[in-house]
């Protein structure tokens, strides 16, 4: 049973649409990072934040925003979504975000833009 | 680019035989973490294992860390069908405060 939920677990999106995709934990976490997973590949670090402060990914600068409202919420907003967006997204926690601290990750939400 | 973004190696072997998966990683670090991303879940940490370490062990897995070669291995002894899944070694970029994926290795247990 996890305790990262990510909501909706499958998004349908038009080319040219936003896509809003929400994320929440329930352990107090300092840290929730977001992640793009495509088939047959590694998740890759699309941004995180580290309490209140945003650390987006050089190559993933402009595609993507995201809020944390309080603690526990993390959303990941694309503002025109585009076939390349197509992909499973995996949202995940931890304290403090130290190389010795584990990341738990929710079930994900698999996007598919039409 | 991040590394990892190339695809997953594929293994398949028999119930009941070992396994040994391989990662090479291209920044220094003293912690190695090793996640398994079964098929509609996220990925979950399996094992970690530290510099001074060498080798650790939980249960059925064993990983080794090599830092002068900079690659780390998971092992399974005894593999189930349960063990189906895809394994990812991960490191922390220190100056960067982020946990970056390597290569993953797609394994399939036969029964």
């Amino acid at each position: 049973d996890t305790t990262v939920k990510q909501n909706p677990r499958y998004k349908l999106a038009r080319v040219g649409k936003p896509v809003n995709l929400i994320c929440s934990q329930t352990m107090n976490h300092d840290t929730m990072y977001w992640y793009q997973k495509k088939p047959n590949q590694a998740p890759k670090l699309l941004l995180f934040y580290y309490d209140k402060i945003l650390n987006r990914e050089a190559d993933t600068f402009e595609k993507f925003q995201s809020s944390r409202p309080n603690n526990s919420f993390c959303s990941l907003y694309i503002g025109s979504a585009g076939l390349e967006y197509s992909a499973m997204y995996l949202c995940a926690s931890s304290r403090a975000g130290g190389s010795q601290n584990t990341l738990y990750f929710g079930a994900g939400t698999r996007l598919s833009v039409l | 680019s991040q590394w990892g973004e190339e695809n997953l190696q594929a293994l398949s072997i028999q119930e009941g035989e070992d396994v040994t998966m391989n990662c090479s990683y291209k920044t220094y670090t003293t912690v190695v973490q090793w996640y398994r991303q079964k098929s509609g879940k996220g990925p979950a940490q399996l094992i970690l294992i530290r510099s001074n370490e060498r080798e650790k062990r939980s249960g059925r897995l064993r990983a080794t860390l090599d830092t002068s070669s900079q690659s780390s291995s998971l092992s399974i002894t005894g593999t189930l069908a349960t063990d189906t899944a895809v394994y990812f070694c991960a490191t922390f970029f220190y100056n960067q405060g982020k946990l970056i994926f390597g290569q993953g290795t797609k394994l399939s247990i036969k029964p």
